[in-house]
């Protein structure tokens, strides 16, 4: 079974421009979080999403939006770019358990550089 | 909310030699935790995660960590290590009945020297 999946692997962004980067998660979940994790850091919440609906949301600014679509793919829009936002974008899904905490499994990450 | 510490950034040791990766976390309600492993330009593997029952959790290749609520701690062990396990470590919290959001600590570079 395939994984969650990540696109673009890596981007390369001059700052003021804004990016998309895409999210696919296992077949079956239907919760998608979002991760940044700047360079020699721990990953940082950004987003959550269930259901189409946000659950959750870290503290980044509003230049940071992010949407899931009805197959629960879902995109992180990073409008405005600045040098401070290269970093690897994590993706992680989750689905229903029968704990009462579901696991999230990551992707491999896009990798964002800003010029 | 929740906050990690990871006490060590690195932690070089000869292969077969023990190795303990210490973190300790800090909480308002109950917490989930969890160890994750990343590999240079990889995402994260879940290594070992507490969720209730019992304090002692291992992975299926050697690891082992302790819950220990009165010191707020879950540090991870091996009693010999391989050279494949050099890797960062990074240990994570979730609090119950919120958003499953993990807080991360901010690693540990573990280098298993020959």
């Amino acid at each position: 079974d395939a994984g969650v999946t990540q696109s673009p692997t890596h981007l390369i962004k001059t700052r003021g421009q804004h990016v998309t980067l895409r999210c696919s998660p296992i077949s079956g979940h239907k919760s998608v979080s979002w991760y940044q994790q700047v360079l020699g850091q721990g990953p940082q919440f950004i987003f959550q999403y269930y259901e189409k609906e946000e659950r959750g949301r870290g503290n980044f600014p509003d230049r940071f939006s992010a949407r899931q679509f009805p197959n629960y793919s879902s995109e992180l829009n990073v409008n405005a770019l600045l040098l401070g936002d290269s970093a690897l974008y994590l993706c992680a899904s989750s689905g229903q358990g029968v704990t009462s905490y579901n696991e999230q499994f990551f992707g491999p990450g896009t990798r964002l550089t800003v010029l | 909310a929740q906050s990690v510490t990871q006490l060590d950034s690195q932690v070089p040791v000869f292969e077969e030699a023990p190795v303990e990766l210490r973190c300790n976390y800090s909480s308002s309600v109950s917490v989930y935790l969890f160890w994750y492993v990343q590999y240079p330009n990889q995402g994260l593997q879940l290594l070992l995660k507490y969720l209730s029952g019992s304090t002692l959790v291992e992975s299926i290749n050697g690891f082992e960590a302790e819950f220990n609520k009165s010191q707020t701690s879950f540090h991870l062990r091996k009693p010999s290590v391989h050279i494949s396990d050099t890797a960062e470590y990074f240990c994570a919290v979730s609090g119950w009945g919120g958003s499953e959001k993990l807080v991360f600590g901010k690693g540990t570079k573990l280098t298993v020297n020959p």
